[in-house]
């Protein structure tokens, strides 16, 4: 059970759009339609933002889109925004009540 | 609004035995469609899988931790615990609990209630 690669970075500018990809399996992200998304600011617990691959919780900004091509899912920010200069991490269902996340990627807002 | 808060020692000698308990509040631990994760954080790391539970007491652990992990639920007290024996300084790390949920009839398959957190030291 490897962790799922994200770019260890990812940088924009204020209104730009931006894009986190994650790539996984055929065990696990190819596998099935379940890779949630987790904003993840320093000393706070992790926030869902995106599930079940492309679903957005009540509450969070719909410039947050989720969307998944074989074995690589993808979080793309629209309109990119200083306040969403944190981590991100995805992760994936790996068979009943098992997960694997993603390595983490870090944005930056120039 | 269902709360989860976890709760043990901060520092835990190595080769010793780490023990957490997550306290579930407004919410019951036996609803049908849930499980019970534990997740941690090493410093400067990313997040990591560590294990699930059901309120009927089935388990899914981490294959890198399978050996060392026990995790438990006691739906008396509303609450599921966390044994990690033989610590090294390697299980240094914040500790997060949280509650897996799915769309029904669909399988849980996403984190959507986490706890606030707390780290744990391993060090002598």
């Amino acid at each position: 059970q490897s962790a799922l690669t994200q770019p260890a970075s990812v940088s924009g500018s204020p209104g730009q759009s931006i894009t986190i990809s994650c790539t996984g399996t055929s065990s696990d992200v190819g596998k099935y339609n379940f890779v949630s998304w987790y904003q993840k600011f320093p000393g706070k617990a992790p926030k869902l933002i995106i599930y079940e691959d492309i679903k957005r919780p009540s509450g969070v900004s719909d410039r947050f889109i989720g969307s998944k091509s074989g074995h690589t899912a993808s979080l793309t920010i629209f309109g990119l925004q200083a306040e969403d200069e944190t981590d991100y991490y995805c992760c994936s269902f790996a068979g009943i009540g098992t997960f694997v996340f993603g390595t983490g990627t870090k944005v930056t807002v120039l | 609004q269902l709360q989860l808060q976890e709760s043990g020692p901060g520092l835990v000698k190595p080769s010793e035995t780490l023990s957490l308990t997550c306290s579930v509040s407004a919410g019951s631990i036996s609803s049908n469609n849930l499980y019970w994760a534990w997740i941690r954080q090493p410093p400067g790391k990313a997040l990591e899988w560590i294990g699930s539970i059901f309120f009927s007491g089935n388990t899914y652990y981490n294959p890198s931790l399978k050996s060392r992990l026990t995790i438990s639920v006691d739906t008396s007290k509303n609450h599921f615990s966390l044994n990690l024996t033989s610590v090294t300084a390697a299980d240094t790390a914040v500790y997060f609990c949280a509650r897996v949920r799915g769309s029904i009839p669909v399988t849980p398959n996403w984190f959507d209630t986490w706890g606030q957190g707390t780290l744990v030291t391993v060090s002598s």
